[in-house]
């Protein structure tokens, strides 16, 4: 499978841990997005980066939130002491940017539940 | 106001019909444009790229109208499997995409 990859797809946590979630995008692929979603909305944008380079962060992220791409290829995201607020599906996108193409694919996400 | 605004729906639709709905987006300095599709508790699936002059694949028609600032996807003959909801996405300059908060239709027999 050459898709977008994301690990685990589900996660039951409790209050106050720190959960890691790992994304494998396209191999040619050298942009990465991270995204959250609840029911009923649409994406929420969190951070992208382009190849290691973290581009934006979005200010609805708390300090608790932190994305790496340490050598441009796989992808995580930390969440540090985890609130029920979290819970979300947390998906992953990721695109070959050339010029202003920029069709971005995701993985089938992460389902993240906070107890 | 939202970057990106999407009416909710649902927008019922029998079996067969035409349905059209919009997306307007704040940022005048868009460049690229799409429409995902979401299945329930599944991951957004790239529908079409919207390219200026509009475009069409098969039964899906996309618009984008930059003077308004808004675009719109048009399902002709729907099928009870094109229920889902349908997300706008912009991307800014830089690429940023940021997602409306989806149009959900329902092809009812």
């Amino acid at each position: 499978d050459t898709g977008v990859s994301q690990n685990p797809r589900h996660k039951i946590t409790k209050r106050g841990q720190n959960v890691t979630f790992r994304c494998d995008p396209i191999s040619e692929h050298n942009r990465l997005y991270w995204y959250r979603q609840t029911l009923g909305q649409g994406p929420e944008f969190l951070t992208y980066f382009q190849n290691e380079a973290q581009l934006e962060k979005s200010r609805l992220l708390s300090d608790r939130f932190s994305a790496e791409r340490p050598k441009g290829s796989f992808s995580t995201l930390e969440i540090q002491r985890t609130e029920q607020g979290d819970s979300a599906m947390y998906l992953c996108a990721s695109s070959l940017v050339l010029g202003v193409k920029t069709e971005a694919f995701f993985g089938q996400g992460t389902r993240l539940t906070v107890v | 106001r939202k970057e990106v605004e999407q009416d909710p729906g649902p927008f019922n639709v029998p079996e067969g019909a035409t349905v059209a709905f919009n997306c307007t987006y704040s940022n005048s300095a868009s460049q690229s444009f799409f429409w995902y599709r979401q299945d329930c508790r599944k991951e957004p699936k790239l529908l079409m790229s919207v390219y200026s002059s509009g475009n069409e694949d098969g039964r899906f028609t996309a618009q984008l109208n930059r003077a308004s600032q808004y675009i719109s996807l048009l399902i002709r003959d729907s099928k009870l499997s094109d229920s889902a909801t349908y997300l706008c996405v912009v991307g800014a300059a830089g690429n940023k995409l940021t997602f409306g908060g989806g149009t959900r239709v329902l092809v009812k027999p």
